[in-house]
């Protein structure tokens, strides 16, 4: 069974520092993991996509990577911004094409 | 495009009646999927489909029907509501394989 792990929860950091966050899957069939950002009452917006043959995806500050033999993969946070407080999901495609959800890492950045 | 359009976004029922939360996209998407998501529980998969006619339960289907008639639509039924039912709901689809996932706006359920 495929569990995904985020940790930690909940994070603060103060604005402007760089920060990574945590994502860990059990089973390495997957095709593709993707990052997501929830805001409050809201819905879920993709943040990158990575596929299982690759080990990196950048989008302006934000860069993901993926270890998938580790089952590991990282979602750095340059420059933080208070309008990046949010709560940050990654999810596992599997190759049956369910995909499976961490909890979320709670992010708030102190002005 | 209109992207995954859920309706209604907000709805009350009441312990025992049933309903359909509606959802469509318009991005010829195989693999379409129904969501709750709750506090402290993260988003869990009810059901979903690989394409029109094929549809498989998720984590947590029970008290949930679900059809696939077309590729387009893709509708949650609630059979007889629970207060255990009260959640926020997202449909989502992709194209299947090695493609990302489109999220709905969400359809928020309280059942009193």
């Amino acid at each position: 069974k495929q569990e995904v792990t985020q940790i930690p929860a909940a994070l603060s950091v103060p604005e402007g520092e760089n920060l990574v966050l945590n994502c860990s899957f059990t089973d390495s069939a997957i095709y593709n993991l993707q990052w997501f950002r929830q805001d409050p009452g809201k819905g879920l917006t993709s943040l990158l996509l990575i596929q299982s043959s690759q080990r990196e995806q950048t989008s302006g500050r934000l860069n993901a990577s993926l270890d998938k033999s580790s089952g590991r993969s990282t979602l750095y946070i340059a420059a933080s911004q208070p309008g990046d407080s949010a709560t940050y999901l990654c999810a596992v495609r599997r190759e049956d094409d369910k995909i499976i959800f961490g909890k979320g890492t709670r992010l708030h950045i102190l002005p | 495009n209109a992207g995954v359009t859920q309706t209604p976004k907000f709805q009350v029922l009441k312990t025992g009646q049933s309903m359909t939360l509606q959802c469509a996209q318009d991005m010829n998407h195989e693999y379409m999927s129904w969501y709750r998501q709750d506090p402290g529980m993260g988003l869990r998969l009810i059901h979903y489909s690989v394409g029109a006619g094929i549809t498989d339960q998720g984590e947590v289907p029970n008290g949930y029907n679900v059809s696939r008639s077309t590729t387009e639509d893709f509708p949650l039924r609630l059979l007889s509501a629970a207060p255990s039912q009260t959640s926020v709901y997202f449909c989502a689809s992709s194209k299947t394989g090695w493609n990302g996932y489109t999220f709905g706006s969400g359809t928020r359920l309280t059942v009193v």
